[in-house]
């Protein structure tokens, strides 16, 4: 399978641990997204990057969260303290141009 | 601020044509986006169209943008059950996803 890849699939955690996901993106594609989906919503951007370094953070993007992409490959994205609002799909994409999506990992805050 | 606007829902009997709309407010847009989400699934690229071109036509997909109105719609021609799914209508600056602005998306329900 050479699509993009996002691990897990589904976490349920209690509110105030903190999480982690990963993202292995199309192995030649150097741009990586995070975006965040809660129901009946559509995507919303959170960070982005090219190769190693992170270009572009949103406003969504609280001091819980961080991303990183050490070596231009996978990425990572924690939440920490996590909180009930933090509850939705996280989204990772990659591209060269046009942006292919992973299945995403849903994240429940109980 | 940037917003893209699109109707919730939309039911069609199976082989006739699907139309669905959206209006997106950023003039400085240079791509516009289809993408189809399945239960479970992550976003799939449809099709998209430049923003300086008025029409794209893909097999059974006919996009159609209004540059002066702002108004982007999607035509899914023939359209099986097998097109139920979620739509998303997406603007950007730049390609590759780059701070793509997502609508919430039309639910496309399909009769047979």
């Amino acid at each position: 399978d050479t699509g993009v890849s996002q691990d897990p699939r589904h976490k349920i955690t209690k509110r105030g641990q903190n999480v982690t996901f990963r993202c292995d993106p199309i192995s030649e594609h150097n741009r990586l997204y995070w975006y965040r989906q809660t129901l009946g919503q559509g995507p919303e951007f959170l960070t982005y990057f090219q190769n190693e370094a992170q270009l572009e953070k949103s406003r969504l993007l609280s001091d819980r969260f961080s991303a990183e992409r050490p070596k231009g490959s996978f990425s990572t994205l924690e939440i920490q303290r996590t909180e009930q609002g933090d509850s939705a799909m996280y989204l990772c994409a990659s591209s060269p141009n046009e942006a292919f999506f992973g299945q995403g990992t849903r994240l429940t805050v109980v | 601020g940037e917003d893209v606007e699109q109707s919730l829902f939309l039911s069609v009997r199976e082989g006739d044509s699907s139309v669905i709309n959206c209006t997106y407010t950023d003039s400085s847009s240079t791509y516009l986006y289809w993408y189809k989400q399945e239960p479970g699934a992550g976003l799939q690229l449809l099709t998209y169209i430049f923003s300086n071109m008025d029409m794209k036509q893909d097999q059974r997909l006919t996009v159609l943008l209004n540059k002066k109105d702002k108004h982007l719609s999607l035509r899914i021609a023939d359209t099986q059950t097998g097109d139920s799914a979620i739509y998303f209508c997406a603007e950007s600056m730049g390609t590759g996803g780059f701070k793509t602005i997502f609508g919430a998306g039309t639910r496309l329900f399909v009769k047979a």
